[in-house]
């Protein structure tokens, strides 16, 4: 167990259709990242969050949108859903923001979409 | 180009033996650090092992090595006398210094099938 909670697991949508993700860190972690998992586009980074504030931007959508909150949980909210957001969706969460490249990022189960 | 390139899209290996999982990366940053992840079939992704630019010792862990040659710019990973449960897709990661936040980079994946 990577000490890192993300709920739901399953989520099965329509097109169209909003849906938020949750993340809860680890213990003692700052930073919370996004990642997207899916057939054709393998791992993709999406976002990073620390201590609240965004840090860093990757590939994300602009129908995506995250935030971390003053207890360092963390949501991704996605909307006008289309069937290729159906991806795997992982939290991942670490000690610092990035001064060091030994930053582990652990993560999390996943929240599996389906956009039908 | 591709950051990092895992060439074996799948591979065997005998239980008990040794296997090694290639990876090889591209970056123009002399300050990076390299991450190995394992995803079973559940679909968590479970850290296994890292590997910085600096380090002069290849890093291992328990049953992991990893075989960092930087003029040749490969880190492989080496799993010794492998389990059944080492029957995993296997992710080699890369975190350069230079980016703002932490994101990692990541292979396409190696599937790694041990037979009885």
């Amino acid at each position: 167990d990577s000490g890192v909670t993300q709920t739901p697991k399953h989520l099965i949508t329509a097109t169209g259709q909003r849906v938020t993700l949750r993340c809860s860190p680890r213990s003692g972690d700052l930073s919370v990242y996004w990642y997207q998992q899916s057939l054709d586009q393998g791992l993709q980074f999406l976002i990073q969050y620390y201590n609240g504030e965004e840090r860093a931007k990757g590939n994300i959508l602009e129908r995506f949108s995250a935030q971390q909150f003053p207890d360092l949980h963390s949501e991704l909210n996605l909307s006008s859903l289309e069937l290729g957001d159906s991806a795997l969706y992982f939290c991942a969460s670490s000690v610092e923001g990035g001064t060091s490249t030994k930053n582990i990022q652990y993560f999390g189960a996943g929240t599996r979409l389906s956009v039908l | 180009a591709q950051k990092i390139t895992q060439t074996q899209p799948g591979m065997f290996v005998q239980e008990k033996e040794a296997v090694t999982l290639d990876c090889t990366y591209d970056t123009s940053d002399p300050s990076y650090g390299l991450f190995w992840y394992k995803q079973p079939s559940s679909g968590e992704m479970i850290f296994l092992i890292y590997q910085g630019s600096y380090d002069q010792q290849n890093a291992t862990e328990g049953r992991y090595s990893l075989n960092f040659q930087k003029a040749r710019k490969s880190a492989n990973l080496v799993i010794s006398a492998s389990q059944l449960g080492d029957s995993a897709m296997y992710f080699c990661a890369m975190r350069e210094f230079n980016n703002a936040g932490n994101m990692l980079t990541f292979g396409g994946g190696t599937r790694l099938m041990v037979k009885p």
